[in-house]
């Protein structure tokens, strides 16, 4: 079975830091790009980032941009996202996604883990 | 930045209706568009991609086209497993979701 897991949410002070995982099982990991996708609570979805299939390109929606770095070890099947200097508009549930080939459409998702920034 | 706008933000409907989505790109994608499906609780799923192509397992009620900047998502009869909310995304430059479509029961 395709699956993502993510893990790695919680609760985190402003400006602080957290690691999020996803695991991927069921399909060549190392054959499609990643990406990470957000969702505020009550809100629609955010692109966050992608990441190619061998980390050699990586994009990020702006506000993000020099707080967060995506990455992925494909011996392990694994994504992560690395967040800094987080902030309270950064809650959210984050899912991780498989990016469909040639189409860049998220075609498997996560179950999601949520990221609540509060003081 | 490209921005999607999808109307109605929400829609009334009953089981059995056609309804209709749209959604407008604010420059052209050609067909980089994709919709998806929500429900309370759930991951989105997948509906269909490159504006037209229908994701496998996706019932054949669910049909996209469009080009450019204007695209539509049709449901040709209604479902009770069909209400929940609707996202289009552009694939064109980087990611952009639209703001969401609430189908609900009337």
């Amino acid at each position: 079975e395709v699956q993502l897991v993510e893990s790695g949410g919680g609760v985190v002070r402003p400006e602080g830091s957290l690691r999020l995982s996803c695991a991927a099982s069921g399909f060549t990991f190392d054959a499609f790009a990643m990406s990470w996708v957000r969702q505020a609570p009550g809100k629609g979805l955010e692109w966050v980032s992608t990441i190619n299939w061998n980390g050699g390109s990586r994009g990020y929606v702006d506000s993000v941009k020099g707080r967060f770095t995506i990455s992925r070890e494909n011996a392990k099947n694994s994504l992560y996202l690395d967040m800094t200097s987080l902030r309270a508009e950064d809650t959210a549930f984050y899912y991780c996604a498989r990016t469909l080939r040639g189409t860049d459409a998220f075609d498997i998702w996560g179950q999601g883990t949520m990221v609540t920034v509060s003081s | 930045d490209i921005q999607m706008t999808q109307s109605p933000s929400s829609l009334s409907a009953s089981v059995g209706d056609r309804v209709t989505i749209t959604c407008r790109a604010s420059q052209t994608i050609s067909t980089s568009l994709n919709w998806y499906q929500q429900k309370p609780g759930k991951a989105p799923k997948l509906l269909i991609y490159a504006a037209s192509t229908l994701q496998s397992g996706v019932p054949s009620r669910f049909s996209g086209s469009g080009s450019g900047t204007d695209f539509t998502l049709t449901i040709s009869s209604l479902q009770r497993e069909d209400f929940a909310t609707y996202y289009c995304q552009q694939s064109y430059s980087t990611h952009t979701f639209g703001q969401g479509t609430k189908l609900e029961i009337k």
